[in-house]
């Protein structure tokens, strides 16, 4: 499944709203009801972290301004309000379907 | 804190070899799902492999298929990642990263990646 992610960066003012599209090549909707579809964010230097897990679930600690939507092939992230702490390469991922695929990143600066 | 400490990257030859290690410090590796993914220099996340817990089910990324081995000891809260044959493309930053399979009934590598390793750099070169 091939995962396709825009735009390829983004740069925000502090305070403004930021917003990711990822799209798949392939639903992600299993039998099960549950859409099996990622957001992470690698912070410069750091190891990525998991952000919003099965669409729109924000993973504990993730502060609310992160939000997911999006449902079969297409999906969004959205950052209500950027802070300077946002900054880095936000990657979506599939899991429904071995090889597991990210999407190609977003990096997010601040203006 | 919840932590994996990653050990043994480092600069390999071209067809050599390296064992990747991925140690729990502060939680039993055993309920957990395993998975190795890898970063090469300024690029994207590309998944390498990973294991269930049992250790019963074993998968793969076609790029190392048959020169890699994923393992994994739960006596020591251990994770390995045996690379053979090295290649100049194997050339990343290696993390390892656990999965809790909350469902029985669902393939383990469904669930998220909820607690990574730092990373270790693997450098093969000529």
């Amino acid at each position: 499944i091939v995962m396709t992610q825009t735009p390829l960066s983004l740069s925000v003012t502090p305070g403004q709203p930021a917003s990711i599209s990822c799209k798949s090549s392939q639903s992600l909707l299993r039998s099960d009801g549950k859409t099996y579809f990622y957001w992470y964010l690698q912070k410069p230097g750091q190891s990525p972290q998991l952000l919003i897990y099965e669409v729109s679930n924000r993973f504990s600690g993730v502060p609310d301004r992160f939000s997911g939507s999006g449902s079969g092939t297409d999906f969004t992230l959205k950052i209500s309000r950027v802070e300077a702490e946002d900054v880095g390469v936000y990657y979506c991922m599939q899991t429904i379907q071995l090889p597991l695929t990210f999407g190609g990143g977003t990096k997010v600066e601040i203006k | 804190e919840v932590q994996l400490v990653q050990s043994g990257g480092g600069l390999v030859k071209l067809g050599g070899s390296l064992r990747l290690s991925c140690t729990a410090s502060t939680f039993p590796l055993s309920p957990f799902g395993m998975t190795w993914v890898r970063q090469a220099p300024g690029k994207g996340l590309e998944w390498v492999s990973s294991i269930s817990s049992s250790g019963r089910y074993i998968f793969y990324a076609d790029s190392v298929k048959g020169r890699f081995t994923i393992s994994r000891d739960d006596a020591k809260d251990s994770l390995y990642l045996q690379m053979n044959s090295l290649r100049a493309g194997d050339t990343a930053v290696y993390f390892c990263a656990r999965v809790l399979q909350v469902d029985p009934l669902i393939p383990f590598f469904y669930y998220y990646m909820d607690v990574w390793g730092k990373g270790t750099t693997v450098t093969v070169s000529s």
